[in-house]
C-alpha cells in the first residue's frame, strides 16, 4: 500500500529561523512528488514537482529536493506570511495520488 | 487564466439529503479528480476523470459517486448524507499530457456541514 508520512506534524519557527519539513514515502512506482502549501479555508496552492531522485527545485524562500525514499522542503529565513500547512504528495505510476496529513508551520514575528 | 472554479462554496444539508457539487477545470485540462478533507483523515482520494471516465477510485462507499462532461466539466453527488460526510471537498484538475501534465491544481474547495 502507497505510504506518505510528514514530519514534524507542527513546526513553530521564529522569523529567520531557517528548518527544514520531511516527506517520507513508500510507493509501487513513483510518478513524480508533489508539494503543496494550504492556507485556512482554501485549497492547495502548488508549489513544486520533483520527478527523479537528486532532482531540486527552488522558490523564492523555499527550495524542495527529492531522494528515492523521501523528500524535504527547507525553508531559508522563513518570513510570517509563510506560516501555513504544507502537503506532500505522490503519484503513482498507476496513476493513483496519495496525500501526507501535512506539516503545520508558524512563523512568528 | 481561470483557476479550477468549484461551486457552491458552502452549503448545509440535512443527514439522509443527497447533495451535488460542481467543478470546472483549467481551460485545457482533462483530468479532474475530487478529494474529500478532513481534520481528521487528512486529504483522500474520492476519484478521479479522464475523457469523461472513471480512471481511478478511492475507497470510498457508493454513495459517492461522480461523473465528466464532454466539457471536461465533472459533478460529484453524495446520497444519504451521514454526518460523517461533513468536510471539505476538493476538486483538481490537471492536462495529463507532456512533462508538467501530471501536476494537479486546486479549486478552493466546497465546504459541506451535514446537520
Amino acid at each position: 500500500e502507497d505510504q506518505v508520512t510528514q514530519s514534524p506534524e507542527a513546526l513553530r519557527l521564529q522569523e529567520g529561523e531557517s528548518s527544514s519539513l520531511n516527506c517520507s514515502y513508500t510507493v509501487s512506482g513513483l510518478r513524480g512528488l508533489f508539494w503543496y502549501r494550504q492556507d485556512p479555508g482554501k485549497g492547495p496552492e502548488f508549489l513544486f514537482t520533483l520527478y527523479s531522485a537528486g532532482e531540486e527545485k527552488e522558490k523564492e524562500r523555499l527550495k524542495a529536493t527529492l531522494t528515492k525514499k523521501e523528500s524535504f522542503l527547507h525553508i531559508t529565513a522563513p518570513k510570517p506570511e509563510d506560516s501555513a500547512t504544507y502537503l506532500c504528495a505522490v503519484l503513482t505510476n498507476a496513476g493513483k495520488s496519495t496525500f501526507g496529513d501535512g506539516t503545520t508551520l508558524t512563523v512568528k514575528p | 487564466k481561470a483557476g479550477v472554479t468549484q461551486t457552491p462554496r458552502y452549503l448545509i444539508k440535512t443527514r439522509g439529503q443527497q447533495v451535488t457539487l460542481s467543478c470546472s477545470p483549467i481551460s485545457g485540462h482533462r483530468s479532474v479528480s475530487w478529494y474529500q478533507q478532513t481534520p481528521g483523515q487528512g486529504l483522500q482520494f474520492l476519484f478521479e476523470y479522464f475523457s469523461e471516465t472513471q480512471r481511478n477510485k478511492g475507497n470510498f462507499p457508493g454513495r459517492f459517486s461522480g461523473r465528466q462532461f464532454s466539457n471536461s466539466r465533472s459533478e460529484m453527488n453524495v446520497s444519504t448524507l451521514e454526518l460523517g460526510d461533513s468536510a471539505l471537498y476538493l476538486c483538481a484538475s490537471s492536462k495529463n499530457t507532456g512533462d508538467s501534465g501530471n501536476t494537479i491544481y486546486f479549486g478552493e474547495g466546497s465546504w459541506l456541514t451535514v446537520v
